[in-house]
């Protein structure tokens, strides 16, 4: 079961162009989403996150924006440079009984990102 | 740089052999995280340390075995592996374990081939 999907495998933007990433959950329990980037050989990088009770978060370049209703998340990017070319991956983590996550992080497949110069 | 690090960033080993992966990290975090990956798959949890204590064991095979020494070192011990188990291995941190937003950071990596 699938919690978290990443329906795009990859995605190709002009330099200077906006990169879109998307991803769509399935569990209502949800509360923290983060976007993590991978480039080859080295390990995911935390890039920005949201809260479940706020719709947009913004860090210079990037804006992740959340749909609760439809259970999507979204990641643009602006304006895309060829050094974003990377894995992105969506996370979410869900809360138990009690308030705490025990720190699980649930990944989508990710999204191969290629910006062309 | 990331401020998670792990060794070694390469690892051979014989189903018969008994290696281990390091991981440490400066930053005053007190849980810590042993991930898998496999080609082209998003990481997998294996275990949380969370004060030093073993606080999630995701069903993951005996022949993995976890260590925190201190709150800054997280072992995995590793012992008569199968070649599936040939994967990239991540540790991550982070401040708290599941309480308030904050994410986990992840080293580099260690990338085991079991042959």
């Amino acid at each position: 079961d699938q919690q978290v999907k990443q329906n795009s495998p990859s995605l190709s933007v002009q330099e200077g162009r906006i990169s879109i990433l998307n991803c769509d959950y399935t569990n209502s329990m949800f509360d923290y989403f983060l976007w993590y980037k991978k480039y080859p050989a080295e390990g995911p990088t935390f890039l920005i996150s949201i809260s479940s009770i706020k719709d947009k978060n913004e860090d210079g370049r990037f804006t992740v924006f959340l749909n609760k209703s439809a259970k999507h998340l979204s990641l643009h990017i602006v304006p895309s440079q060829p050094g974003d070319s990377a894995v992105y991956f969506c996370a979410a983590r869900r809360l138990y009984a009690g308030g705490t996550s025990y720190g699980k992080l649930t990944f989508g497949q990710g999204t191969i990102l290629t910006v062309h110069p | 740089d990331t401020e998670v690090t792990q060794t070694p960033k390469h690892l051979v080993m014989g189903m018969t052999n008994k290696k281990s992966l390091k991981c440490e990290q400066h930053m005053g975090h007190r849980a810590m995280y042993w991930y898998k990956q496999k080609a082209k798959k998003p990481p997998e949890l294996m275990f949380v340390y969370s004060y030093e204590k073993l606080s999630i064991n995701e069903s993951v095979p005996s022949r993995f075995s976890p260590e925190c020494p201190n709150s800054s070192l997280l072992n995995l011990h590793l012992h008569a592996l199968q070649p599936e188990d040939s994967a990239l291995y991540l540790c991550a941190s982070s401040p708290g374990q599941g309480v308030g937003n904050s994410p986990l950071h992840f080293g580099n990596g260690t990338r085991l081939t079991v042959t």
